[in-house]
């Protein structure tokens, strides 16, 4: 089956700090990957994206490459500030559904 | 402005009550769906539905039923709830050709408290 693995949260890092959120996946085709990002008391926004094998998705200074030969399409940012800080979702898309990770929580410290 | 909009926000309800939550998006998208998010299980995907008139399972769909009569509406029924339905719901939406760039619009989600 489809299903999506992200590391375990809370991370919580110091302003300027480099980001890392490991993500690998699991599908049975090709799905698309995505980076999904939730504030506090709202809902999930798309972050970045990418639809197919060594795709790089990049937005607001976050990057993501899609690694076939790894599974995995791990979210970087060089350096954080404080308002990155919210819950972030790795996700994949295949044949009409969605699966999401379990969510890995950033406290970004001034 | 574009928006899906999710009502109620907040319920307390009690084991066996019927509920509808409802969601409503104004952009005139073709794909609809319902997730439920829980702590250390992110958010996993219950129905959805390609257009009017056609739903289909997510992964975890027991119950819950939908309906898709009008385009912008896709209400989640709860015909008779239990406690481990208790969860925080989204609603989210996509234009059908976008479903796989992942650009699915949200809700500010609905969390629902059975007793």
């Amino acid at each position: 089956g489809n299903s999506v693995t992200q590391m375990e949260g809370p991370v919580t890092l110091s302003e300027e700090a480099f980001l890392t959120i490991n993500c690998t996946y699991t599908a049975t085709g090709y799905p698309s990957l995505f980076w999904y990002v939730q504030y506090p008391g709202e809902g999930l926004q798309l972050l970045l994206k990418a639809t197919k094998a060594d795709d790089k998705g990049s937005n607001k200074g976050f990057e993501a490459t899609y690694r076939k030969e790894t599974t995995s399409f791990h979210l970087e940012k060089g350096s954080v500030q404080v308002s990155d800080s919210a819950v972030y979702f790795c996700a994949l898309a295949y044949f009409n559904k969605f699966y999401f990770g379990s969510g890995t929580k950033l406290n970004v410290k001034p | 402005e574009a928006q899906v909009t999710q009502n109620p926000r907040y319920l307390i309800t009690v084991t066996g009550k019927k509920l509808t939550v409802t969601c409503s998006q104004n952009m005139n998208h073709e794909y609809m769906s319902w997730y439920r998010q829980d702590p250390g299980l992110g958010l996993r995907q219950i129905y959805y539905s390609m257009n009017v008139e056609v739903t289909d399972k997510g992964d975890v769909p027991e119950g819950y039923k939908v309906s898709r009569k009008e385009k912008r509406n896709f209400p989640l029924i709860l015909e008779s709830p239990s406690p481990n339905q208790t969860s925080l719901y989204f609603c989210a939406s996509s234009f059908r050709g976008a479903i796989g760039t992942g650009e699915l619009f949200f809700g500010e989600g609905s969390r629902l408290t059975v007793l």
